[in-house]
């Protein structure tokens, strides 16, 4: 099983701030991962898939990049509606695995 | 527009046995394979099961092989997850969500809202 780690647990930052938020595999997944956006209360939602490639009516603030084993996902500047939880999830091989999951705070 | 609304759960004995349907609308079902998803209360997202467009495949989280069925009944447009000896720590909110084709894989594009299964006695 691919074991997919998220860091840090906890981000802290302002509207308007860059987000940085880390995926690393255990072992290598190619560009086979998805990120999603998760809000209280709501289902989880796909912003980035192929691990740099936007979702349709994602806006364009979000970005996906790395391949094999490391992966990032960018907000370039945080909007107040972008404050939830973050979890990545490998496509590469069975079982299907997830991260532990980002949250962005304010 | 599509919907994937689950239903099916509540509150069980360990050891029992529960049914999950998922009714989709607003795409062709028989189209697209179907996963499991569940979030334990205050916790990550883990993956449960995945069938194949037309039932010919499954694959399950080590977690519950055994224990879990996934199905889908291509004529009513819904999908199933049969749980029997239920555990503690399956309790969780169940999501049902399709695989969208994006170029050359998969990812799970629509999810439902979720059902609730409680396991305690």
């Amino acid at each position: 099983e691919i074991v997919l780690t998220q860091s840090p647990a906890t981000l802290s930052l302002s509207p308007g701030e860059r987000a940085t938020l880390s995926c690393r595999a255990s072992q290598s997944v190619s560009n086979s991962l998805a990120w999603y956006q998760q809000k209280p209360g709501q289902a989880p939602r796909l912003l980035i898939y192929d691990a740099s490639k936007r979702a349709t009516g994602i806006p364009a603030r979000f970005s996906g990049s790395g391949s094999g084993t490391d992966f990032t996902l960018t907000i370039s500047s945080l909007e107040p509606e972008d404050f939830a939880v973050y979890f990545c999830q490998q496509r590469g091989s069975w079982p299907l695995t997830f991260g532990g999951g980002t949250k962005v705070e304010i | 527009q599509v919907q994937l609304v689950e239903s099916g759960g509540g509150v069980v004995q360990p050891g029992r046995s529960l049914r999950l349907s998922c009714a989709v609308s607003g795409f062709p079902f028989s189209s697209h394979g179907m996963h499991w998803v569940r979030q334990a209360p205050g916790k990550g997202l883990e993956w449960v099961a995945v069938i194949w467009y037309d039932g010919s495949q499954q694959y399950y989280a080590d977690a519950v092989m055994g224990r879990f069925t996934i199905s889908r009944d291509n004529s009513k447009d819904t999908l199933y997850l049969q749980m029997n000896s239920l555990r503690a720590e399956d309790t969780a909110i169940y999501y049902c969500t399709r695989d969208g084709y994006y170029g050359r894989r998969f990812y799970s594009d629509y999810w439902g809202q979720g059902t609730l299964v409680t396991v305690s006695s």
